[in-house]
């Protein structure tokens, strides 16, 4: 079964750089969420939306943005990067309906390093 | 506010004992989910299981059972007869009812299960 796409898996930048993260969801999945995992962390809410509108949005800094297109997929953009932000980022996807109604997928992620 | 808690950081057991995996929430939602999430060192985040909050009765899945008790707030994990792959980062988390709604992990319990 297909699964969720991220890109690039792996990511190196320079402090004060810019990145963008993609989010590829599951074939029919409406929402999708994004993740930051530091080290030995438990996965820490960013954001999510449904139908390209934010549904939930949690302690994600003003340095990042994120968006959902017409065709689900999503970007996470993060500017001014610091030495704190080098993590894990996960994307889930979800459907609002089913038997598995609202049940998060994640992706492999996309591990950042920020130098 | 939600809150999940699994006071068990590390555990650490021999193959073929049976290891149980604790999870105690807080929530002032009516209606609510629970999950478990499996992350081996490979670093992806695998769903196991998600119980929605009315449906009290326990599961079994192979090797895997999950008592949930609404009255004491637990979640709880078993696995039987455990392997060595089942060394993980293994993850309880919750979310409210609502589509796109964020989930909020408790901080891991890392499971060692040696030959």
């Amino acid at each position: 079964a297909a699964g969720v796409i991220q890109s690039p898996r792996h990511l190196i930048k320079e402090k004060r750089e810019t990145a963008t993260l993609k989010c590829y969801p599951i074939p029919r999945h409406d929402t999708v969420y994004w993740y930051q995992q530091g080290p030995g962390q438990d996965p820490q809410f960013l954001i999510s939306f449904y139908e390209k509108m934010q549904s939930d949005k949690g302690s994600i800094p003003d340095r990042f943005s994120a968006q959902q297109f017409s065709d689900y997929h999503s970007e996470l953009n993060m500017s001014s990067l610091e030495l704190g932000d080098s993590a894990l980022y996960f994307c889930a996807s979800s459907l609002r309906g089913g038997a598995h109604k609202d049940t998060q997928y994640f992706g492999p992620g996309t591990r950042l390093t920020v130098l | 506010a939600q809150k999940v808690t699994q006071a068990q950081t590390e555990i650490s057991v021999v193959e073929k004992e049976d290891v149980t995996l604790d999870c105690v929430y807080e929530t002032r939602d009516t209606t609510y989910y629970l999950f478990w999430y499996k992350q081996p060192p490979s670093g992806e985040l695998v769903f196991l299981i998600r119980r929605n909050s009315f449906d009290e009765q326990n599961e079994i899945s192979g090797r895997y059972s999950w008592n949930f008790q609404k009255s004491t707030s637990s979640f709880n994990f078993t696995i039987t007869a455990s392997q060595v792959v089942d060394s993980a980062v293994y993850f309880c988390a919750l979310s409210p009812e609502t589509s796109g709604s964020r989930l909020t992990f408790g901080e891991g319990t890392q499971l060692t299960v040696n030959p």
